[in-house]
């Protein structure tokens, strides 16, 4: 049974699209996170929730729209989809932030 | 300054060595210390996990934190070509919300 899983693996869209991606854990964890990971592996934060609510929110263009409906998932719609854009997001959840279980990642292709 | 330093490598190395790979990092406050493995086009998987300093050893890999001089390591010992990877250290504050990623080592073990 996987801890963290997300859909899809693969996406490949258009430039101008909208998409989305969904997580669920079944850890228990209060924590979910989103992040964006380079070409260089650099994992870089984008959102955290908490129970639901928005605890962490970097710096991040606001065609990103993370939402929780409970504190087991946690999706993220990104809109007007841009080149930029192509990278692997990996979702992750954690019990207070001791230690982070991450989901296998969405390849976002923007062509 | 980053708050977490890595080097990026990478670190070629043949099979049965002993592998080092070490991090350095600038706030005091840190607690918790991971490594994570991630293979190609897969999540970082949680490798090692501890809690302030000392060692912590699970097969054939040891953690080591010394908190006194901000430096966190992890020993392979017996590299095998499976162990090929990049290996990515995060920590994490007492009570805090969120992760401090290293940038990641590349690590090939050559058969």
């Amino acid at each position: 049974d996987t801890a963290v899983s997300q859909t899809p693996k693969y996406l490949v869209t258009q430039m101008g699209n909208d998409k989305s991606i969904k997580c669920e854990q079944n850890l228990g964890h209060d924590t979910m996170y989103w992040y964006k990971q380079d070409s260089k592996k650099f994992l870089k934060i984008m959102f955290s929730y908490n129970n639901k609510e928005l605890i962490i929110n970097e710096t991040v263009p606001n065609r990103f729209s993370p939402k929780s409906p409970d504190k087991a998932h946690l999706n993220l719609h990104i809109n007007s989809l841009e080149l930029g854009d192509s990278a692997v997001y990996f979702c992750a959840s954690s019990q207070a932030a001791r230690a982070a279980f991450f989901g296998q990642g969405t390849r976002l292709t923007v062509v | 300054q980053k708050e977490v330093e890595q080097d990026p490598g990478p670190l070629s190395v043949p099979e049965g060595a002993i592998v080092s790979l070490n991090c350095t990092y600038s706030n005091s406050a840190f607690q918790y210390f991971m490594w994570y493995r991630q293979y190609s086009r897969k999540g970082p998987e949680l490798l090692m996990y501890t809690y302030s300093s000392g060692n912590k050893e699970d097969g054939r890999f040891t953690a080591q934190v010394d908190k006194s001089s901000k430096y966190i390591s992890l020993f392979i010992r017996d590299s095998q070509p499976s162990d090929s990877a990049t290996y990515l250290c995060a920590m994490s504050p007492s009570g805090g919300n969120q992760f401090y990623f290293g940038t990641g080592t590349s690590l090939t073990v050559i058969p």
